[in-house]
């Protein structure tokens, strides 16, 4: 079946630009999360949805940064006046159900450069 | 907070030898953890978990990792190092006490050479 898709791949904007990820999660997982991995270092949780709300956003690094799900399927992260640090990988997940136990399964990723 | 380390930035074996990548964790309460691999250009791929029960844990392609409580460790390996086995892996753990965001390792690089 199909996995968890990203677009776009890769992004690269301006230093103060807009930009939008978006995540398409596999069909009927309920839970859906974003992380983001800087070079050398593992994924680092942004934000998690249960549905079309956002449980936990205790990731986002500030208010530049916001994400929604409005159907309970696909997400879109928003980043608002982009700097040089937001540069990273943006990955998105998405598991069957919100259980602590339950694996999450990832996508390919965006590749964000901001120049 | 919980958090993991992998002490090895990279790990070199020979294919046809065992190999063994480290994880050790800190977590309050009981832990949920978990093995991913990372092929370039590629996303997350899942291996295995462990939940509760045995401590020797099995998983995908030949991978398996045990927990060692007292340790605090879940170090994957597999019996037979293949070529193909040459990716990047993470260790990442969730408490059993509620929350949902993974908190992965630094990952650790694996040559496997012929």
């Amino acid at each position: 079946g199909a996995g968890v898709s990203q677009t776009p791949s890769n992004k690269v904007t301006e230093k103060g630009k807009y930009v939008e990820l978006r995540c398409d999660p596999i069909s009927g997982h309920t839970a859906l999360y974003w992380y983001r991995q800087s070079l050398g270092q593992g994924p680092e949780f942004l934000i998690y949805f249960q549905g079309t709300g956002a449980a936990d956003d205790s990731g986002l690094p500030n208010d530049r940064f916001f994400a929604v799900r409005p159907e309970g399927s696909v997400s879109t992260l928003k980043i608002q006046r982009t700097e040089r640090g937001d540069s990273a990988v943006y990955l998105c997940a998405s598991s069957f159900t919100s259980a602590s136990m339950a694996e999450q399964f990832f996508g390919p990723g965006t590749r964000l450069t901001v120049l | 907070a919980q958090s993991v380390a992998q002490p090895e930035d990279q790990v070199n074996v020979a294919e046809g030898n065992p190999l063994t990548v480290k994880c050790t964790y800190s977590v309050s309460g009981n832990p949920y953890l978990f093995w991913y691999v990372q092929y370039p250009n590629r996303g997350l791929q899942f291996l295995l978990k462990y939940i509760t029960g045995d401590n020797l844990v099995k998983g995908s392609y030949g991978f398996e990792a045990e927990f060692n409580k007292s340790q605090t460790s879940f170090h994957l390996k597999k019996p037979s190092a293949l070529v193909s086995d040459s990716a990047l892996y993470f260790c990442a753990v969730r408490p059993t006490g509620g929350g949902n965001k993974l908190t992965f390792g630094t990952g650790t690089q694996l040559k496997v050479e012929l």
